[in-house]
């Protein structure tokens, strides 16, 4: 399997592009998420789903937007992006069986983008 | 959401037991402790979790204190391969959005 797959791995785009960050994941996961991750900090998360159809914001969500057509698949779209949008972001899955479910989530290897 | 508090860095030398500290003074009965790591240039990866008793898997063992207010991250063997950014996180056992709060966590830094 391959697990969470992110494309781009890199990306570099001038202010006020759009782009769509790829995320999909082959473990049948109901749960997805993604993160950012700027230098010398932890992740914070920017939007999460618990199933298809379903998304929600976390933390930092201004400036982004997400969909979940698919249980495989959760797009991450920047409409104008900004230099403040530079950083690694990072897709991540799991199985979610209820609310004491605790299980691990599995992470993509991100993609780094720029905007300059 | 409850929060944890991880020395910035630490060092080891290969072959050598590794002790990963973490207070979690405001720790609820029904949060989760778990710990991520990342490696350079990937993303974060699960290592263990546990609530009250202390928990081995293959990769490392999990030390909870008795009070819970803090816990310890145990590589019983360190490698160059372990050399990553640990992260101790709490998950709500009652709240099913399954979100992890990330710190900055512990640079672990490995010498032959």
């Amino acid at each position: 399997n391959a697990g969470v797959t992110q494309t781009p791995k890199f990306r570099i785009l001038k202010i006020g592009q759009s782009m769509t960050l790829q995320c999909t994941q082959d473990m049948n996961h109901n749960y997805m998420y993604w993160y950012r991750q700027d230098p010398g900090m932890g992740l914070k998360l920017i939007y999460y789903s618990v199933g298809a159809g379903i998304t929600d914001k976390g933390e930092v969500p201004n400036g982004y937007n997400v969909s979940r057509s698919t249980t495989e698949d959760f797009p991450l779209r920047l409409e104008l992006a900004a230099p403040s949008q530079t950083s690694v972001y990072f897709c991540a899955s799991s199985y979610s069986k209820g609310i004491y479910s605790n299980q691990p989530q599995h992470f993509g290897d991100g993609t780094r983008l720029s905007i300059l | 959401d409850a929060k944890t508090t991880q020395p910035n860095s630490m060092e080891s030398n290969e072959e050598e037991p590794v002790h990963l500290p973490c207070n979690h003074s405001t720790i609820s009965g029904t949060d989760y402790i778990h710990w991520y790591r990342q490696l350079p240039s990937q993303g974060p990866e699960y290592v263990i979790h546990g609530l009250t008793s202390n928990v081995n898997n293959r990769m490392a063992s999990l030390a909870i204190a008795e009070d819970r207010k803090s816990s310890t991250l145990i590589l019983h063997r360190a490698t160059l391969r372990d050399a990553a950014v640990y992260y101790c996180i709490l998950r709500e056992g009652t709240y099913n959005t399954d979100k992890l709060i990330f710190g900055t966590g512990t640079r672990l830094q490995v010498f032959p």
